[in-house]
């Protein structure tokens, strides 16, 4: 059985604070992905980034910068100088890759609000 | 940019009413799926769909729920007979392969009274 979980349930910080949120999963699958996704207040989920389980390089993409850590099965996503558009909930998911296609199990999310 | 289209954006509903939720998915994508989301909770996954018939399905996926794609391009999900507890988000998810990124829609709102 594979297990997405996101310890924080609620952060609050104030604009340019560097933010973390946590991500730990598991799974028995050697090959799977894990990806963070945005939910902003209008509902939409927003793809932010995906990594696969044999790339363990950290990624940085402007404000935003991605942990993967295979020994302790965590990925954590760091926001660096948040702004008051990055709150959102925050899903940190897992994909278990089948030949008929693949089943997301998502955390339950971070709820990140950031106040000016 | 390509998208996954949904309609309707927000449909109410009486309870024990059949409810059809559709799906445009990107025009080159194979696989097909469908997630709920109860308010303030997390995403879960209810159905695969690949080559014309369900791959995968969750224990959420009872018998009153069904799954289509009668015209080759729409993807549909059907809810027999709605429950109060189906009220939630639906979104629909698309794919060229199976190794990982899905296009989201942007959800289905299904409010069951």
């Amino acid at each position: 059985a594979q297990k997405v979980t996101q310890a924080q349930t609620e952060i609050s910080v104030v604009e340019k604070e560097d933010v973390t949120l946590d991500c730990v999963y598991e799974t028995r699958d050697t090959t799977y992905y894990l990806f963070w996704y945005k939910q902003p207040p209008s509902g939409e989920l927003v793809f932010l980034i995906r990594r696969n389980s044999f790339d363990e390089q950290n990624e940085i993409s402007g404000r935003y910068s991605w942990n993967f850590q295979k020994s302790t099965s965590s990925f954590n996503f760091t926001i660096t100088a948040s702004q008051v558009v990055d709150s959102a909930v925050y899903f940190c998911a897992l994909n278990s890759v089948k030949s008929s296609g693949s089943r997301l199990t998502f955390g339950e999310g971070t709820q990140l609000t950031v106040n000016p | 940019e390509p998208e996954v289209t949904q309609t309707p954006s927000h449909q109410v509903t009486q309870m024990g009413q059949e409810v059809i939720l559709r799906c445009v998915p990107i025009s080159n994508h194979l696989y097909f799926y469908w997630y709920r989301q109860i308010l303030g909770q997390k995403v879960e996954f209810l159905v695969s769909f690949y080559n014309n018939e369900i791959s995968e399905k969750s224990e959420i996926f009872d018998d009153q729920f069904s799954v289509e794609r009668p015209d080759g391009s729409n993807f549909t999900l059907k809810i027999r007979s709605t429950k109060l507890e189906d009220s939630a988000m639906y979104f629909c998810a698309t794919a060229t392969g199976n190794t990982g990124e899905l296009f989201f829609g942007e959800g289905s709102r299904l409010t069951v009274l």
